[in-house]
């Protein structure tokens, strides 16, 4: 069936490294694809999106790549601070159902000081 | 703040009881979605209203209902509830214009505890 799904439950950074969260897909013909971060006792904010005919977009400090031959989405985060220590969810929009968006499990982002 | 207002934030109950969660978009956002996120199956979505009319629906279940008002916001009724059903429910909404692909603004979601 369709699912969106992360490599790592879990991923530890020291501040100021790069990190690098993965997520793999298993629909080829999903239009849209959506970075989210959520914070404890939050709900989930966007970070920042790509569309299928794309294969990198950045924002501020954050960069995504999505690879369609493999299936495969990922978040880069740059120089990685304290605030960025939150579950990291992929999600997948597929523009013939409406805005509905399937979430992958989440990637706990944990940056030691 | 995302602009998306839910209330209650929290919700304690019992098994076989109704509860209805309210949801107020953005101002000016026409799409209202509802999803619902537990530890075992993650963020799912539910259903998704586009100015008053069902737009898309997620595996809801028939004892859960939702409805958006003339004024935008919008309820989910969750009924005969089960012990399962405790979960984080967010409501997010978009203007999504002529395209799809906009940007949701998730609320702060309400937590229900069945007991």
């Amino acid at each position: 069936g369709e699912s969106v799904g992360l490599h790592l439950p879990t991923l530890s950074v020291q501040e100021g490294d790069n990190s690098i969260i993965n997520c793999a897909y298993s629909n080829s013909a999903s239009d849209y694809f959506i970075w989210y971060k959520q914070e404890s006792g939050k709900g989930p904010q966007f970070i920042i999106d790509i569309r299928s005919n794309m294969d990198k977009r950045q924002g501020q400090r954050v960069t995504v790549l999505l690879n369609k031959t493999v299936k495969h989405l990922s978040l880069q985060i740059a120089a990685t601070q304290p605030g960025d220590s939150a579950v990291y969810f992929c999600a997948e929009n597929k523009g013939n159902q409406g805005g509905k968006l399937i979430f992958g499990q989440g990637t706990e982002l944990s940056v030691k000081p | 703040d995302s602009g998306v207002t839910q209330t209650p934030k929290h919700l304690i109950t019992a098994t076989g009881q109704r509860v209805t969660l309210r949801c107020s978009p953005r101002s000016g956002d026409l799409s209202v979605y509802w999803y619902q996120q537990s530890l075992d199956q993650g963020l799912q979505f539910l259903i998704q209203y586009y100015n008053g009319e069902e737009r898309a629906k997620g595996n809801i279940l028939e004892r859960f209902s939702a409805q958006q008002f003339p004024d935008l916001h919008s309820e989910l009724n969750l009924s005969s509830l089960e012990l399962g059903d405790s979960a984080l429910y967010f409501c997010a909404s978009s203007d999504p214009g002529t395209s799809v692909t906009s940007e949701q603004f998730f609320g702060p979601g309400t937590r229900l505890t069945v007991l």
